[in-house]
């Protein structure tokens, strides 16, 4: 596609239930990565796909989110159990492979989970 | 760990004045790069300016220019000729040189306000 495109735009889901958000990647791109932004905060680094397998999974926060990637492109972050602070704007954007200089990382418009 | 200070939480510039936003970071990698990102309401983020830490000449594009101190380890943007289109939430970012992918480590983020 033409960008990086998330769905939904914004979702508020109740306390314990199972949320999915999904990410479509640009066409071609290997690389993808999550970032959670909470309220005011910068952007915090969750998991790194290359392909389909996840080579760091370092900043996933508790083992009720987990992330799979399928055919090397679309992507879908599951949280399970919501809690009230996994309230936060969730990102992801991908990139060609590599880390060089010139490897531009590509953001989508993320989505606002609010867990009431 | 790599970290990432911004130490502004909020900066406001009247138009058509210049306005620099400061950023630290902490590492103890010598290769590596340092990217200002752009995050308007919209959400999403959009690469501003980038540069490369072996480089000494300041990276500059169009009326935005940065300020590299390697050896203070800080990382300035300023912003010449403000437009209102400025008005956004910037973020300071590193990221590991080399053949490392591209994780993205954030500041915190300073809300930039244009005046007319």
């Amino acid at each position: 596609g033409a960008g990086v495109s998330q769905s939904p735009s914004n979702k508020v889901t109740e306390k314990g239930k199972d949320v999915e958000l999904r990410c479509d990647p640009i066409s071609g791109h290997t690389a993808l990565y999550w970032y959670r932004q909470s309220l005011g905060q910068g952007l915090e680094f969750l998991i790194y796909f290359q392909g389909n397998s996840a080579p760091d999974k370092s900043g996933l926060p508790s083992d009720r989110f987990s992330a799979e990637r399928t055919g090397g492109s679309v992507s879908t972050l599951t949280i399970q159990r919501t809690q009230q602070e996994d309230s936060a704007v969730y990102l992801c954007a991908s990139s060609r492979a590599g880390g060089g200089f010139n490897t531009e990382a590509f953001f989508g418009q993320g989505t606002r989970l609010t867990v009431v | 760990a790599q970290t990432v200070t911004q130490s502004q939480p909020e900066m406001s510039v009247q138009e058509a004045e210049t306005v620099t936003l400061s950023c630290t970071y902490d590492t103890s990698e010598s290769d590596y790069y340092l990217f200002w990102y752009k995050q308007p309401p919209s959400r999403q983020m959009i690469l501003v300016i980038r540069q490369e830490a072996y480089k000494q000449q300041n990276a500059t594009e169009n009326r935005f220019s940065v300020n590299f101190q390697k050896a203070a380890k800080s990382f300035s943007l300023k912003i010449s000729d403000s437009q209102l289109g400025d008005a956004a939430m910037y973020f300071c970012a590193y990221r590991a040189g080399g053949t490392s992918y591209g994780k993205l480590t954030f500041g915190q983020g300073t809300i930039l306000t244009v005046h007319p």
